[in-house]
């Protein structure tokens, strides 16, 4: 089964607009890290944001926030006030047992294009 | 913050040949590196974990005698595709762990492989 789930191959979002791609999640782990990367035409992988299971509060860095729905085990990354440099693929993943030295495990992706 | 660099960004090499890629981390040690492959338009997928000063542990799939980990010292990982076929041609990220107990793995910007 897949560990984490992007429904949305593509999105299009006007420029200054907000746009949330969706992330949901299976793990029987009680500890675990979600993060959002972006992947730009570069190959590159920027870390944009980490929320922690344990977290109560949904994890914000400048434009991103991450919408931590623990019950419904997902965790939406929102943009807002979206720029032209905001296109690029987006990732979800997930680190178990977060206590040791686990790899990331992601998510196929959503490719996000900003329209000026 | 930590910093991982990956070398060479690009590498084209004949079919039979064999290929090293480098993972240093620069203002870290990362006792625990991770190796992961992308093809066109697909996501990431994890080829193996590599821990310093013993052997690599690969995933499911993956031929170990075909692609040899190294990772003699805490700061530096070596990936060889050995005996490369068009096949392999891929792009191919590592990443490591920050020290202190960071939560977000770094990567290195990744290898662009083609094999003619």
């Amino acid at each position: 089964a897949q560990k984490i789930t992007q429904t949305q191959p593509g999105m299009f979002v006007q420029e200054k607009e907000a746009v949330t791609l969706d992330c949901t999640y299976d793990t029987s782990d009680q500890s675990y890290g979600l993060f959002w990367y972006k992947q730009p035409s570069s190959g590159e992988m920027i870390f944009l944001i980490y929320q922690g299971s344990y977290d109560e509060q949904n994890a914000t860095e400048g434009r991103y926030s991450l919408n931590f729905q623990k019950a419904r085990k997902s965790a939406n990354l929102v943009i807002s006030a979206s720029q032209l440099g905001d296109s690029a693929m987006y990732f979800c993943a997930m680190r178990e047992a977060f206590s040791g030295n686990t790899p990331l495990v992601f998510g196929k992706g959503t490719r996000l294009s900003v329209i000026a | 913050g930590a910093v991982v660099s990956q070398h060479p960004s690009w590498v084209i090499c004949k079919s039979g040949t064999s290929v090293k890629i480098e993972c240093r981390s620069l203002d870290f040690q990362a006792t625990t590196m991770f190796w992961y492959r992308q093809f066109p338009k697909q996501s990431l997928m994890l080829m193996a974990t590599s821990n310093e000063g013993s052997k690599a542990t690969y995933e499911q799939g993956v031929e170990k005698d075909k692609f040899l980990i190294n990772h003699a010292s805490l700061t530096l990982s070596t990936l060889t595709v050995t005996s490369a076929h068009p096949e392999d041609s891929s792009f191919y990220i590592c990443s490591a762990r920050g020290d202190g107990g960071a939560n977000v793995l770094t990567f290195g910007a990744g290898s662009r492989l083609t094999v003619l």
